[in-house]
């Protein structure tokens, strides 16, 4: 069961355009909602997350957007970069649930071009 | 990559041998974790430890044990490898926080059974 369900699979927007990525989940009792960022042959790394507290959070040219009565979330990177070309996973997690487990979406891959 | 390392990088083996993949970290976090990176997919939960000679499975551990005998250090062992077995592993770790789950990962074992 698909806990995660994450679109676009692939995504190519111009440079200096907006890219959007979403997630959508299934379990109301998730409450920590992460997105990582992954370049090839490297092991994923944490870009930005976001609490359920609050619908809105940036942090420098990427945006997450929280909307929990639709159980959805999104990553918006502005003015993308062909630097920010790579494969992004959103996920979802219960803080304090067992073993700080982490149920993620199956990933964008995004290519930004010149 | 957060203090963690993974041995070995990259490894090719025969249908039906034992592999040992080994995680290393040095940040003392008491949470470990095993997923499988494989396309469509993203990041699957193997097995996770919640302490020394604690652990406890994920979604997808059949074919897998794993052990932890000291804190630093996570083994993952395929008893008798698989061609579905072929994939890339990814090592992580966390600590109890509560403001979030975050997990760190580290750059991966590509594995290939031939």
């Amino acid at each position: 069961q698909q806990q995660v369900k994450q679109s676009p699979q692939s995504l190519i927007v111009q440079k200096g355009g907006i890219s959007i990525i979403n997630c959508a989940y299934e379990n109301t009792a998730f409450d920590y909602f992460p997105w990582y960022q992954q370049f090839p042959g490297k092991g994923p790394a944490l870009l930005i997350a976001i609490r359920p507290d609050v619908s809105e959070k940036k942090e420098g040219r990427f945006t997450i957007s929280f909307n929990k009565s639709a159980k959805q979330f999104s990553l918006h990177i502005m003015d993308s970069q062909p630097g920010d070309s790579a494969t992004y996973f959103c996920a979802a997690s219960i803080i304090g649930g067992g073993g700080n487990k982490l149920t993620f979406g199956t990933g964008t891959q995004l290519k930004v071009e010149l | 990559d957060a203090g963690i390392t993974q041995s070995p990088r990259h490894k090719v083996t025969e249908t039906g041998t034992p592999v040992t993949l080994r995680c290393h970290q040095t940040e003392n976090h008491r949470y470990m974790y095993w997923y499988r990176q494989d396309p469509g997919h993203g990041l699957r939960l193997i097995h996770y430890s919640y302490g020394v000679k604690d652990t406890d499975k994920g979604e997808v551990s059949d074919g897998y044990s794993v052990s932890r005998s000291k804190t630093e250090d996570f083994l993952l062992t395929l008893e008798s490898a698989t061609s579905s077995q072929t994939s890339v592993y990814f090592c992580a770790i966390s600590n109890r926080d509560r403001s979030g789950n975050e997990q760190y990962f580290g750059p991966g074992t590509r594995l290939t059974v031939t």
